[in-house]
């Protein structure tokens, strides 16, 4: 039971540079988040997916689209990296929306 | 909308003392309120929880935390500090009907002595 997975741990983008981030749980979760981390700013939301085959914006979607692909899966992707998006990446998961969320080890993305 | 204010960004306790972290929060509806500790660089970690019940909470590793809703607080408190305690710590809060939307607090790094 591996709990939550992201790959990369770490990438380097060049400015205008696309990439996808993974996520997948195996906890059979039905709800999936994806957060960013900044110094002083706590985690924030990105976007998030309430069960299989929905997803919706959060605090901060701007410059991110994301995929559920199927219960287990839940991807992240930059099209154009701006060194804004220079941040750590958490994907997180939870039985129903209002439960604990599971955290996954995050990945570390620096965009110049 | 909901918030959530951590006073304090750097806190540093000696070995043995008294942890104390405090978490003020804002919702229009009763919230659901956790703390989650960060390693570092690790995810975050669940310490705890109140969604109904009891105010009291008791959590994982000695911390626990009180639901104070006419102060709207959550502070989390340790008796007894240990080295291994050393971590950033984030106050969360979400309603219950926003599909578990976690707003967090800006974090308090703790810093133990010996």
């Amino acid at each position: 039971n591996a709990g939550v997975t992201q790959t990369p741990k770490f990438q380097v983008l060049k400015t205008g540079q696309s990439m996808t981030l993974q996520c997948a749980q195996d906890m059979n979760h039905n709800s999936m988040y994806w957060y960013r981390q900044d110094p002083g700013m706590g985690l924030r939301l990105i976007y998030y997916s309430a069960s299989e085959g929905t997803t919706d914006k959060g605090e901060v979607p701007n410059g991110y689209n994301v995929s559920r692909l199927n219960k287990r899966e839940f991807s992240l992707r930059l099209e154009s990296a701006a060194p804004s998006q220079t941040s750590v990446y958490f994907c997180a998961s939870s039985e129903q929306g209002a439960d604990t969320q599971y955290f996954g080890p995050g990945t570390r993305l620096t965009v110049l | 909308a909901q918030s959530v204010t951590q006073l304090g960004s750097h806190v540093s306790v000696s070995e043995g003392a008294l942890v104390l972290l405090r978490c003020n929060y804002s919702s229009s509806v009763p919230p659901y309120l956790f703390w989650y500790v960060q390693y570092p660089n690790q995810g975050l970690q669940l310490l705890l929880k109140y969604t109904t019940g009891a105010t009291l909470v008791k959590g994982i590793n000695g911390f626990e935390a009180e639901f104070k809703k006419s102060e709207t607080s959550f502070h989390l408190t340790k008796p007894s500090a240990h080295m291994s305690d050393a971590a950033e710590y984030f106050c969360a809060v979400s309603e219950p009907d926003s599909w578990g939307k976690l707003q967090f607090g800006a974090g308090t790094q703790v810093v133990v002595t010996p």
